[in-house]
């Protein structure tokens, strides 16, 4: 149980095009969902947190324009990066919360990396 | 704020012999607290957690932890590692907001 998937698991896409990534709670429902980021041989840096049917809320320094994330469902958030640049190449993980007790625990999906040329 | 420091970045150990990866938090309240693993790129998989009760946590691939709230420690160690434990691992702290900090990671090779 507790599986969270992500998709696309790669992309490459062009500057200045935008990309949306997938994450999925795919057998429970996930009230909160996470997205973070992580550059090459370091850790996970939260990028935003968000509530099903609520706006995200985003860390400081994370720009909410060019990260957008939805939270349509209890099972679905997505991602978009628009307006990509090569800086934004990277290893984006997400992560879901159910609720009660077990809202402590958060469960990864694999990732997805992002390489912008 | 709630902070997570892993002082070694790096560990080589061999196979067959015992490992502790060190872990300590800063936080004002009980702490939540989990150690993951990441395979190289991939997401983290869950290896222990410790919400409260005994301080010694059993996790999965025969990995365990203490919480030490005198030291503010939550250190991992196996008796013996396998070649397929050389992974980044990554201690973690949570509060009742859902919020993990992540530590830095320690990367842990394993020498035949």
């Amino acid at each position: 149980g507790a599986v969270v998937s992500q998709h696309p698991s790669r992309v490459i896409c062009k500057s200045g095009t935008s990309v949306k990534i997938e994450c999925r709670s795919l057998d429970f429902q996930a009230t909160t969902m996470f997205w973070y980021r992580q550059f090459p041989k370091q850790s996970l840096m939260l990028m935003a947190t968000s509530n099903e049917g609520s706006k995200a809320t985003y860390e400081q320094g994370v720009e909410k324009d060019k990260f957008l994330i939805n939270h349509a469902s209890l099972t679905l958030s997505t991602l978009t990066v628009t307006s990509a640049h090569p800086e934004d190449s990277s290893f984006y993980i997400c992560s879901a919360a159910a609720g009660g007790m077990s809202s402590y625990e958060q469960y990864f999906g694999p990732g997805t990396r992002l390489t912008v040329t | 704020a709630q902070s997570v420091t892993q002082p070694d970045i790096h560990i080589t150990v061999s196979e067959g012999a015992s490992l502790e990866l060190r872990c300590n938090y800063s936080y004002g309240a009980t702490p939540y607290l989990f150690w993951y693993v990441q395979s190289p790129g991939q997401g983290l998989q869950l290896l222990l957690k410790y919400f409260s009760g005994d301080t010694l946590v059993q996790g999965i691939k025969g990995f365990e932890a203490e919480f030490k709230r005198s030291q503010s420690s939550f250190n991992l160690r196996k008796p013996s590692v396998h070649w397929s434990d050389a992974a980044e691992y990554f201690c973690a702290v949570g509060n009742a907001g859902n919020m993990l900090t992540f530590g830095g990671g320690t990367r842990l090779m394993v020498k035949p």
